[in-house]
This record gives structure tokens, C-alpha cells and sequence, in this order.
């Protein structure tokens, strides 16, 4: 089955850190970009981060470049992402999305369920 | 970063009524070497993550119903779905993938009238 399984959420203070993982299944993982998208409780969707399909090209959003770090561990078909520095802002539900391809323009073709992140202040 | 607006916010129409979704970006998002759309559309139901229903502006995903449609070019695009169902109530976003960041619009909610 095609799907991708996050963990790694939590609750944690302000200033502290925490490391999401998802698990990837059903497809050829290294084939594809991936990325993190958010979305704070009630509000719409946040691109976070993103990396390529050999994991040489990484992306971020201004929101969190410097304080987070995406990687992917391609013999293990699992996505990483490494958060410091947490903010009350980066409370959310985070989302593993399957880009459509490797190339330039890729969309989300597949999601996760998501991880609950909380940032207590 | 590529500023994408949808209108109108939330929308509430008739089982078997027409709805229409606008969105629109702050820059072109047609590639003119391949003359593609780099749009896409995504539903998100109460509890649910987002799934795609509209790449490249107007491809339906493959098991998207016929009843939803894309269209549009350049900077102005339209989700379309001809007669609405019971199970189609649900958050819209549209998204640009002509660059990073990628950035969504804020979201259309989708009600029955």
C-alpha cells in the first residue's frame, strides 16, 4: 500500500527542539521529492521545507530556514525533520507530502495524517 | 514568494448546484517553455489531510470525479464542480509549484445550502 507514516510530534517548550519522521511505503522513495507542510489549529496550509529525491537539494521556507534542517534517509524510505529552536508559532499539525515527480515542478500527490506539534510557552 | 488569493473565503451552495472557486496569483505561473500552468488544486475534509484533485491547472488526478474541473491561465484560475454532492464539503486550497517557496492560497469552505 502507498502511504506515508509521520511520528515524532509532541509536546515541548519554547526554545527546545524535537525530530519528525516519515515513513515512507508502496513506492520507489528515492524517485521523488518530499516535503513538510503545516497547518496551525483552524488555519490553512504552510509549506515548510523540502528536498530533493537524492536529498542534495534541500528547501525552506523564511519562516524556519536556520532553525530547521530537512534530510531523507533513502535506504530506510524515511523523511526527516530536524526543529530547534521551537516557537509557540510552529505549533501545528505536520504533514509528509510526496512531491509528483524529481523535477522542478512538483506537487503534493500524496499526504500523511499527520504529527501534532505543540510549542508551550 | 508567489502570493496566492482565493475568492470568495467560504461558499455555500444547493446539492446539485454548480460551485465555483477562484484563485489568483501575484505573478504568472505559466511556463512559457512548455506552456503548462503550475497549479494545483486540493480538497481537505474535517480531519482529514489535503488531497489533490487538479494539477497543472486543469488535470484531474487519476479517481478525481468528472464533476470537478480546473481552468485558467497566467495568473487566473478556477476549480469548478458542476453539480455538487453531499460528500464534496470540505476545504479548497489552490497551490503554485512554479517556484519556492511553494505557497497555497487561504482556503475556500465549501458548505451545503
Amino acid at each position: 500500500e502507498v502511504q506515508l507514516l509521520e511520528s515524532g510530534g509532541g509536546l515541548v517548550q519554547s526554545g527546545g527542539s524535537l525530530r519528525l519522521s516519515c515513513a515512507a511505503s508502496g513506492f520507489t522513495f528515492s524517485s521523488y521529492a518530499m516535503s513538510w507542510v503545516r497547518q496551525a489549529p483552524g488555519k490553512g496550509l504552510d509549506w515548510v521545507s523540502g528536498i530533493g529525491g537524492r536529498g542534495r537539494s534541500t528547501y525552506y521556507a523564511d519562516s524556519v530556514k536556520g532553525r530547521c534542517t530537512i534530510s531523507r534517509d533513502n535506504s530506510k524510505n524515511t523523511l526527516y525533520l530536524q526543529m530547534n529552536s521551537l516557537r509557540a508559532e510552529d505549533t501545528a499539525v505536520y504533514y509528509c507530502a510526496k512531491g509528483s515527480n524529481d523535477s522542478s515542478g512538483w506537487y503534493f500527490n500524496l499526504w500523511g495524517r499527520g504529527t501534532l506539534v505543540t510549542v508551550s510557552s | 514568494d508567489i502570493v496566492m488569493t482565493q475568492s470568495p473565503d467560504s461558499l455555500a451552495v444547493s446539492l446539485g448546484e454548480r460551485a465555483t472557486i477562484n484563485c489568483k496569483s501575484s505573478q504568472s505561473i505559466l511556463y512559457s517553455s512548455n506552456n503548462k500552468n503550475y497549479l494545483a488544486w486540493y480538497q481537505q475534509k474535517a480531519g482529514q489531510p489535503p488531497e489533490v484533485l487538479i494539477s497543472w491547472a486543469s488535470t484531474r488526478e487519476s479517481g478525481v470525479p468528472d464533476r470537478f474541473s480546473g481552468s485558467g491561465s497566467g495568473t487566473d484560475f478556477t476549480l469548478t464542480i458542476s453539480s455538487l454532492q453531499a460528500e464534496d464539503v470540505a476545504v479548497y486550497y489552490c497551490q503554485q509549484y512554479y517556484s519556492i517557496p511553494r505557497t497555497f492560497g487561504q482556503g475556500t469552505k465549501l458548505e451545503i445550502k
